[in-house]
């Protein structure tokens, strides 16, 4: 079974540029995740999908990041415009369901170096 | 909000030694996940606890949960160089936060040869 897809793996621009992160969960997952891992810390969530719709985007910077699921399967993140602190790693995650105790498989996750 | 302390930070040991990474929870437990990363790349699923008591092992790691405490600890048994990397603790929210993981800020682990 093939795992989360993600690209690009590394992406690296200037401050004020923007830039687009894609990912495709595990086939047959309900549920899509966005993490931010600034390094040194654990990842933390940005938004989460189930199917196209989003469940929980609070902790979203809404003013510069947006995120969308077409169709209930890929996703695209999108910074714009990008800040040094947007510097991380940006970890996509699938879920079969959406329940307390389903487990979350990670992409590899694209490394994005804000200059 | 809920959050995870990890510890210790960073874990240096010798190979065939054994070791212990605690998580801590501030809050109710829900479901507890093991995960380990390499440096840069993706998250690997280890396994998850549930219920209070319950352990788990799979090859050299053991994974225990003590509801009681909101605490969860991971032994590795023997440790190998293929063991190294960075291990962190998720925790569902639980309440309306249904799939939200909260994690632990991570245990850097290396093992010397």
């Amino acid at each position: 079974e093939a795992g989360v897809a993600q690209s690009p793996r590394y992406k690296i621009i200037e401050k004020r540029q923007s830039v687009a992160f894609w990912c495709n969960p595990i086939s047959g997952h309900a549920t899509l995740y966005w993490y931010q891992q600034i390094l040194g810390q654990g990842p933390k969530l940005l938004i989460q999908f189930q199917n196209n719709g989003v469940v929980d985007d609070s902790q979203l910077p809404k003013d510069r990041f947006s995120a969308e699921r077409l169709k209930g399967v890929d996703s695209t993140l999108k910074i714009q415009p990008a800040k040094l602190e947007d510097s991380a790693v940006y970890l996509c995650a699938s879920s079969l369901e959406f329940s307390l105790t389903d487990t979350q498989y990670f992409g590899p996750g694209t490394r994005l170096t804000v200059l | 909000s809920q959050e995870l302390e990890q510890s210790p930070q960073s874990l240096i040991v010798q190979e065939g030694k054994n070791l212990t990474i605690n998580c801590t929870s501030s809050k109710t437990l829900y479901g507890l996940y093991w995960y380990k990363q390499k440096y840069g790349e993706g998250l690997i699923f280890l396994m998850m606890l549930q219920k209070g008591g319950e352990e788990k092992s799979h090859e050299k790691i053991t994974a225990k949960l003590d509801e009681k405490k909101q605490q969860s600890s991971l032994h590795i048994t023997a440790s190998q160089p293929s063991h190294a990397g960075i291990y962190l603790c998720g925790a569902n929210a639980g309440g309306t936060s249904y799939g939200k993981l909260t994690f632990g800020q991570g245990t850097i682990l290396t093992v010397h040869p």
